[in-house]
């Protein structure tokens, strides 16, 4: 069946641009999330929505970043303002529910480059 | 700062011998997680631990979780050049985070042929 798909898969923009990336999780997944990954970093969480309730917002490094999710399926994490701290490869991942054991469900990624 | 100590951080070894990665920290996790990501892709999932002290085994792959739920390691037998790629551990801590994941910074293993 299909996974939880990303796109880009990579972006190149210059710093100052705004960017947009998108996520389709898996279908009937009531959970999403959103992480970033640096060099040698493990995975900074960023933001996490769950069926209709308010979205956990708490890792979001700046007001810079801001994510939708429409419908209860796809999602959208914009970046304004990019800079160069902001390159990394955006991953997002869905669940069933929202609980401590269930299984998140990764995609590919977005690889971002601020110049 | 980061929640979840892992080490070591790499780990280059030949293949048939055998290794322990571990996940520390100052606090309690409600269940750990261990995943490993190939390059190009998003983590997997291996194996989820809720039960302090408990041991769970995946083939070569022994995993336990602290008797105190702060802690775990993987231990793999017999590393194979397949087992190559980077290992996370990450946990859940609950209440008001439910569905948050902390994650380690990683494990990278080559197993070398």
């Amino acid at each position: 069946g299909a996974g939880v798909s990303q796109s880009p898969s990579n972006k190149v923009t210059e710093k100052g641009k705004d960017v947009e990336l998108r996520c389709d999780p898996i279908s009937g997944h009531t959970a999403l999330y959103w992480y970033r990954q640096s060099l040698g970093q493990g995975l900074e969480f960023l933001i996490y929505f769950q069926g209709n309730s308010a979205p956990d917002k708490s890792g979001l490094p700046s007001d810079r970043f801001s994510a939708e999710r429409t419908g209860g399926s796809v999602s959208t994490l914009t970046i304004q303002r990019t800079q160069q701290e902001d390159s990394a490869v955006y991953l997002c991942a869905s669940s069933l529910v929202s609980k401590n054991t269930d299984t998140q469900y990764f995609g590919p990624g977005t690889r971002l480059t601020v110049l | 700062t980061q929640l979840l100590e892992q080490s070591p951080q790499f780990l280059s070894i030949q293949e048939g011998e055998n290794l322990t990665v571990y996940c520390n920290s100052s606090s309690v996790f409600s269940s750990l997680q261990w995943y490993r990501q190939e390059p190009g892709e998003g983590p997997v999932l291996l194996v989820t631990v809720v039960t302090g002290g408990e041991v769970k085994k995946l083939k070569r792959l022994t995993f336990q979780f602290g008797d105190a739920r702060k802690d775990s390691s993987l231990h793999i037998t017999a590393a194979q050049p397949g087992d190559t790629g980077l290992y996370l551990c990450a946990g859940f801590r609950g209440g008001s985070t439910l569905g948050r994941l902390y994650f380690g910074r990683g494990t990278q293993l080559t197993v070398w042929p």
